[in-house]
């Protein structure tokens, strides 16, 4: 099973601000690999796949790099609602499917 | 729009049964396939099973398998899951999911709300 590590747990910005999120794998996912966002009391929202793929909908401010077993989720200019949960997720060993811990981005 | 609407969630007894369905809209059902992935409270995402478009192939999490299983009906355009002997770490917010790709690529492009599972004595 592929495991992948985000970090950090926690990042703590202010609007406007860059965010940089960092997922890891245990080994080689290729390219397969998905970020998503999470608010409270929200289901998951796709947000890129196949490491720097944007999916419908999701503003320029998201980008995605990487491949192998390192990986980057950058969003460029902080909006207030991007303070969620955001999680990777690898396709490229399944079964299992498997997602990072998450990493949080909160308001400093 | 493609909407999801999980149901059939409860409070159930360790040991006992549950079947969650996942009504599905706004996309044609029978070429995706389809993902029950679960949140335990306060906890990250974990994905459960998934089945192809066709119900030809079916693949389960190691915590599941033998307990789970996953099925649909594409005439009706419903996923289902059956949970037996339920434990209390099955406790979770259970989420069905549509497949990114037409065909089974791995990743979800559409959740719905979720469906609670708290397993209780």
């Amino acid at each position: 099973e592929i495991v992948l590590t985000q970090s950090p747990a926690t990042l703590s910005l202010s609007p406007g601000e860059r965010a940089t999120l960092s997922c890891r794998a245990s080994q080689s996912v290729s390219n397969y690999l998905a970020w998503y966002q999470q608010k409270p009391g929200q289901a998951p929202r796709l947000l890129i796949y196949d490491a720097s793929n944007r999916a419908t909908g999701i503003p320029a401010r998201f980008s995605g790099s990487g491949s192998g077993t390192d990986f980057t989720l950058t969003i460029s200019s902080l909006e207030p609602e991007d303070f969620a949960v955001y999680y990777c997720q690898q396709r490229n060993n399944w079964p299992p499917l498997t997602f990072g811990g998450g990493t949080k981005v909160e308001i400093k | 729009q493609v909407q999801l609407v999980e149901s059939g969630g409860g409070v159930v007894q360790p040991g006992r049964s549950l079947s969650l369905s996942c009504a599905a809209s706004g996309f044609t059902f029978n070429s995706y396939g389809m993902h029950w992935v679960r949140q335990a409270p306060g906890k990250g995402l974990e994905w459960v099973a998934v089945i192809w478009f066709d119900g030809s192939k079916k693949y389960y999490a190691d915590s599941v398998k033998g307990r789970f299983t996953i099925s649909r009906d594409n005439s009706k355009k419903t996923l289902y899951l059956q949970i037996n002997g339920l434990r209390a770490e099955d406790t979770a917010l259970y989420y069905c999911a549509r497949d990114r790709g037409v065909g089974t690529l791995g990743s979800f492009d559409y959740w719905g709300l979720g469906t609670p599972v708290t397993v209780s004595s």
